[in-house]
């Protein structure tokens, strides 16, 4: 199967700072995905990104699909205690199967 | 309107036994799938089904059966369950995975059904 490599595994952040994570890949995909899930529940899409080059924005959440297209990364500003979670990055290869890296995890505090 | 539906939400298996995870969603979607994730691990897909009467395999299928009955339900047999196959398992389903303007279509997830196999 497809193997992503997303770090970092984990982040301890201040209310307030900005975050950012990647996720790189040996293959190329097609789309790149950004979800959130919180304790208990599935997963939830954040951003989706289709070129190569893309830089998209949901709120405070900017994410961007490498030139490559084997890597993109998720950038939040100014957070808050609500962005807890596992942050998951998932490719989308032969357009119809995804593969999500290993996540990270999220604390702010307060 | 309650999404993506799945049963049981825990389960405890002896090793050997075998059960059924059942999921329904009631937003008319094509595209259902099934992922477990393991600590410390993202979603891996086990199989899923671009439409009804279909199914193909994903990253990690062997020890599952799947039956796409209706366009509403798909389910994940365990036949034989080993303790590797102690997991959270979730369920999710798409429109499709592409609408003809190019853009993916969100996929959904169920609440997961957590199994513990002893």
């Amino acid at each position: 199967g497809q193997q992503l490599n997303q770090s970092p595994q984990s982040m301890f952040i201040q209310e307030g700072e900005d975050v950012s994570m990647n996720c790189t890949s040996s293959s190329i995909f097609n789309t790149w995905l950004w979800y959130k899930q919180e304790p208990g529940e599935g997963p939830v899409l954040l951003i989706a990104l289709y070129k190569a080059g893309e830089l998209t924005s949901n709120g405070r959440l900017t994410a961007q699909f490498g030139i490559t297209r084997k890597d993109s990364f998720l950038n939040i500003s100014a957070s808050i205690p609500s962005d807890v979670g596992i942050y998951f990055c998932a490719g989308l290869y032969n357009f119809n199967k995804f593969y999500f890296g290993s996540g990270t995890k999220l604390n702010v505090k307060p | 309107n309650a999404g993506v539906t799945q049963t049981p939400k825990f389960q405890v298996l002896k090793t050997g036994q075998s059960m059924t995870l059942q999921c329904a969603q009631d937003m008319n979607h094509n595209s259902m799938y099934w992922y477990r994730q393991d600590p410390g691990m993202g979603l891996r897909l086990i199989y899923y089904s671009a439409s009804e009467g279909t199914t193909d395999k994903g990253e990690v299928p062997n020890g599952y059966n799947v039956s796409r009955l209706n366009k509403r339900e798909f389910s994940l047999r365990l036949e034989s369950a080993a303790p590797s196959q102690t997991s959270v398992y979730f369920c999710a389903s798409s429109a499709d995975p592409w609408t003809s303007g190019g853009q993916l279509e969100t996929q959904y997830f169920g609440p997961g059904t957590r199994l513990l196999v002893l």
